[in-house]
């Protein structure tokens, strides 16, 4: 099946420091990518929707100016998160659509963020 | 906006017997209706998709069950081993087709 890379697994920062997440389809092409967050024991929240050489729609809430989402290529976008801080810890995991209408979403392994 | 429930506990079961998980879901039936294993620390994972004019997908060990009257799919995994052992998510399709995620259900198989 597609396969989807991210980096860095897990990342321990400073609070003020920017830390990027990279996720990569490493065997297709993904026009669109989507960016989640999960903390412990809920569900996955949607932060946005990166698109291939245009802006990225965020979800209501999401700050776009901490949050910094770039999808230049189509096998590659990128989450910086500017300035962090410690409620900023969180499980951080991108995805890549595979198929028509989202009906098979392939994930990247996850980053976990620690920002002391 | 679409409310997907899943039960918070874990289901604890023995090596051998039947698991099975229930996702609700509150306002529209969806066009389909997906089920994704999340192992700790990891991205989950596909694993079965049904749509609204099934009421059975079958893959291997695992079955899934598509009640629209109910708002409910059931999620099965027969002969069930300890390496099952994960967190089962629901996903229904919202605006734009982008998938909302339930909790997901903790599934521990005792050998």
């Amino acid at each position: 099946g597609a396969v989807v890379s991210q980096h860095p697994s897990w990342v321990i920062c400073k609070s003020g420091t920017s830390v990027k997440i990279e996720c990569r389809s490493l065997d297709f092409q993904a026009t669109t990518m989507f960016w989640y967050r999960q903390f412990p024991k809920q569900s996955l929240m949607l932060m946005a929707t990166s698109n291939e050489g245009s802006k990225a729609t965020y979800e209501q809430g999401v700050e776009k100016d901490k949050f910094l989402i770039n999808h230049a290529s189509l096998t590659l976008s990128t989450l910086t998160v500017t300035s962090a801080h410690p409620e900023d810890s969180s499980f951080y995991i991108c995805s890549a659509n595979f198929g028509f209408a989202n009906e098979k979403l392939f994930f990247g392994s996850g980053t976990q963020l620690s920002v002391l | 906006s679409q409310k997907i429930e899943q039960n918070s506990e874990a289901l604890n079961i023995q090596e051998g017997k039947t698991a099975t998980l229930t996702c609700n879901y509150t306002n529209y039936s969806p066009a389909y209706l997906q089920w994704y294993r999340q192992d700790p620390g990891r991205g989950p994972v596909f694993l079965l998709l049904i749509r609204e004019n099934e009421k059975e997908k079958r893959k291997e060990r695992l079955k899934v069950t598509f009640d629209t009257t109910l708002k409910q799919s059931l999620f099965h995994i027969t002969a069930s081993q300890p390496a099952d052992s994960a967190t089962y998510l629901c996903a229904l399709p919202g605006g734009s087709y982008i998938p909302t995620f339930g909790r997901g259900t903790s599934l521990i198989v005792h050998p």
